[in-house]
């Protein structure tokens, strides 16, 4: 079965830098999301995208994060000036339709402030 | 606004007893109803889903849920539960006309053997 698939798993940055955290959606999929979980916290949304245009985003999705598809596979959320709240479990997601179509999660990055 | 909440934090259950996770939401329209499943290092996996129609659905792994809008709940339950079915649930939303899922808090399901 199709997945989507996320990396690193794992991604160590000292505060203050950029960090990009890399997805490929599954392949006929033309939704894409980005949620974060804290640590002991729920799930969180924080931006879909679709047709190359942000179609919603929370007040989380400040001027720190952007999110780009570059090319025909890879779905990007790049965050800026990095701070120690700023980690969590990003989790990537992606749906065939906006409607009835269910999200499909990958299996997450886990984003260490130092 | 719409919100989710699963009492439970933690459920423990012997092996193959059955088990219900509760999930309440509140919502002033429609809505569309999702369990995800969270195994140790992994992603969310889909279990069920309410879309419309009937309202008992049929999921994954030998669990169910049933939609219930008077009292605007999905309860997760599963007759018998097996050790591999330790891991942690979340019930989540999705309301008409957005594209963001709400989640729940999450139960964290502990099969005893």
């Amino acid at each position: 079965e199709p997945e989507v698939t996320q990396t690193p798993s794992h991604q160590v940055t000292q505060m203050g830098q950029e960090v990009i955290l890399r997805c490929v959606p599954i392949s006929n999929h033309l939704y894409f999301y980005w949620y974060r979980q804290i640590l002991g916290q729920k799930v969180e949304f924080l931006v879909s995208f679709y047709n190359n245009e942000i179609s919603e985003k929370s007040e989380i999705f400040d001027d720190q994060f952007s999110v780009e598809r570059p090319d025909g596979s890879n779905f990007t959320l790049k965050i800026r000036s990095t701070k120690l709240e700023d980690s969590a479990m990003y989790f990537c997601a992606s749906s065939r339709g906006q409607g009835v179509q269910p999200q499909h999660f990958g299996d997450g990055t886990r984003l260490s402030i130092l | 606004a719409q919100s989710v909440t699963q009492l439970d934090s933690q459920v423990p259950v012997f092996e193959e007893a059955p088990v219900e996770l509760r999930c309440n939401y509140s919502s002033s329209v429609s809505v569309y109803l999702f369990w995800y499943v969270q195994y140790p290092n992994q992603g969310l996996q889909l279990l069920l889903k309410y879309l419309s129609g009937s309202t008992l659905v049929k999921g994954i792994n030998g669990f169910e849920a049933e939609f219930n809008k008077s009292q605007t709940s999905f309860h997760l339950r599963k007759p018998s539960v097996h050790i591999s079915d330790t891991a942690e649930y979340f019930c989540a939303v999705r309301t008409s006309g957005t594209y963001k899922y709400i989640f729940g808090t999450g139960t964290r399901l502990k099969v005893l053997a």
